[in-house]
């Protein structure tokens, strides 16, 4: 069965400090990834969504940045944290373009 | 691009009653409608999903109809349960691209009284 992981689970950086989130799947192969952030109370909104190696559509233009060095990973980098990225980051996989599955999360507080 | 509305953004039952939850979509294209579950600090877990070529779809206590015709779609949760408190959230996407980009609803936060 599929599994996906998501670390840390929670993380508490200082402005201006950089940032990385790792996302990686098990028991599939050529997933397609997503980057999701939720703010307090609110809904989810897409960040960057991936369909292989190496190729990374960004929704929304913001001080992140995300790659994908492998099938299976997914990573969410900051070079200089804002007050504003502060959030609920979650981590999804679909398979041939259908039903998403989300990771556990990673609560993200910017001091 | 597509909007999602969700109604209402609260809703409160006793246990054992059914509770409703109303989206609406935007773009016809869209052909796909899951609902997602989120317990506090968990990631959302599907619980139900339907295809517009499907008006109604079943599973225990769960139910979502469609009306492609009206633009919107429900979720029904019969013989509630305190286990069923989370945040209720709706998506639709259209057909196009090889990733599904899902546009959700705003959410649900559903609590059922003992």
């Amino acid at each position: 069965s599929q599994t996906i992981h998501q670390w840390p689970a929670t993380l508490v950086q200082p402005v201006g400090s950089p940032l990385s989130l790792e996302c990686t799947v098990e028991g599939t192969s050529n997933p397609n990834l997503y980057w999701y952030r939720q703010a307090a109370g609110r809904g989810l909104q897409l960040l960057f969504y991936s369909v292989g190696i190496g190729q990374i559509s960004s929704e929304v233009p913001q001080n992140l940045s995300a790659s994908r060095p492998q099938d299976r990973q997914f990573i969410l980098s900051s070079k200089k944290l804002l007050l504003s990225d502060s959030g609920f980051y979650l981590c999804a996989w679909s398979v041939g373009g259908d039903t998403q599955y989300f990771g556990p999360g990673t609560r993200l507080t910017v001091l | 691009g597509e909007n999602v509305e969700q109604h209402p953004s609260t809703l409160s039952v006793q246990e054992g009653d059914s509770a409703v939850i109303k989206c609406t979509y935007s773009d016809s294209a869209s052909n796909y409608f899951p609902w997602y579950k989120q317990e506090l600090g968990k990631g959302p877990q599907l619980i139900i999903d339907i295809r517009s070529n499907v008006g109604e779809k079943k599973d225990q206590r769960i139910a979502v109809t469609l009306n492609k015709t009206a633009k919107h779609f429900s979720l029904h949760i019969t013989e509630t349960q305190p286990e069923d408190s989370a945040v209720y959230f709706c998506a639709a996407t259209p057909s196009s691209g090889s990733a599904r980009q899902l546009t959700f609803g705003s959410g649900t936060q559903l609590t059922v009284l003992p």
